[in-house]
């Protein structure tokens, strides 16, 4: 079982759209999760973090995350073709290791 | 300020042979991090550094990896000698706070093909 599960995608929206992207992990007893964008053939970027159960809203993207479904999503609302590219779900998991674990990302087209 | 650097940017290299990356974190950050991103998988984590200190090298994949980080400044990775399997992209960030805190920033990325 992968510990940090995203579905790879594309999930294609229209720009104006909302996306959402969501990620389930393993470890319940993760603390911090964070959401990385990748455009292709560059680095990660850190886009949000959350700590709390419930949203966190920063511009145009809010994460949500539910601890007790080890649940996290990130809503991007008015949906550009700026915003074509992969994002990363990753967690922090528990135990004082001091390292992120990764899903493989979900792929996001939007089309004008 | 400067961002989290990393050359070379691409590598080819044969089978046996050996490379090193190198990766100059933002100033004054005392953790640093190598990951890597294997064709089709997850971004894996390496290793980590708290100054010159390797704190975690629980995700290096054998020993023919050796991370340094020499007066805690600047970090080299030297795979010796390559695999094919070692193909991927090899990222380095750095952070001043732990991990879990407000995760860090990536590097560009050095991407290395062993043929």
């Amino acid at each position: 079982q992968k510990e940090v599960e995203q579905n790879s995608g594309p999930l294609s929206v229209p720009e104006g759209a909302i996306a959402s992207l969501n990620c389930t992990y393993s470890d319940r007893g993760s603390q911090s999760f964070f959401w990385y964008r990748q455009y292709s053939g560059k680095s990660p970027e850190l886009i949000m973090f959350i700590y709390s159960n419930g949203d966190k809203e920063d511009g145009r993207f809010t994460a949500q995350l539910n601890k007790a479904s080890q649940y996290v999503s990130l809503l991007i609302r008015d949906s550009q073709p700026s915003d074509s590219a992969t994002y990363l779900c990753a967690v922090n998991f528990s135990g004082g290791a001091d390292k992120l674990i990764f899903g493989t990302g979900t792929r996001l087209q939007v089309f004008p | 300020e400067a961002g989290v650097t990393q050359f070379p940017s691409h590598s080819v290299i044969e089978k046996g042979q050996t490379v090193t990356l190198r990766c100059d974190p933002i100033s004054g950050h005392d953790n640093l991090y190598w990951y890597r991103r294997v064709m089709g998988k997850e971004i894996k984590f390496l290793l980590h550094f708290v100054k010159e200190s390797k704190q975690d090298e629980s995700g290096m994949p054998n020993n023919r990896f050796l991370a340094e980080r020499t007066g805690g400044t600047y970090s080299t990775l030297k795979v010796q000698p390559a695999e094919l399997e070692d193909s991927g992209v090899y990222f380095c960030a750095s952070s001043q706070a732990s991990t879990g805190v407000y995760g860090y920033t990536f590097g560009s990325g050095t991407r290395l093909t062993v043929v």
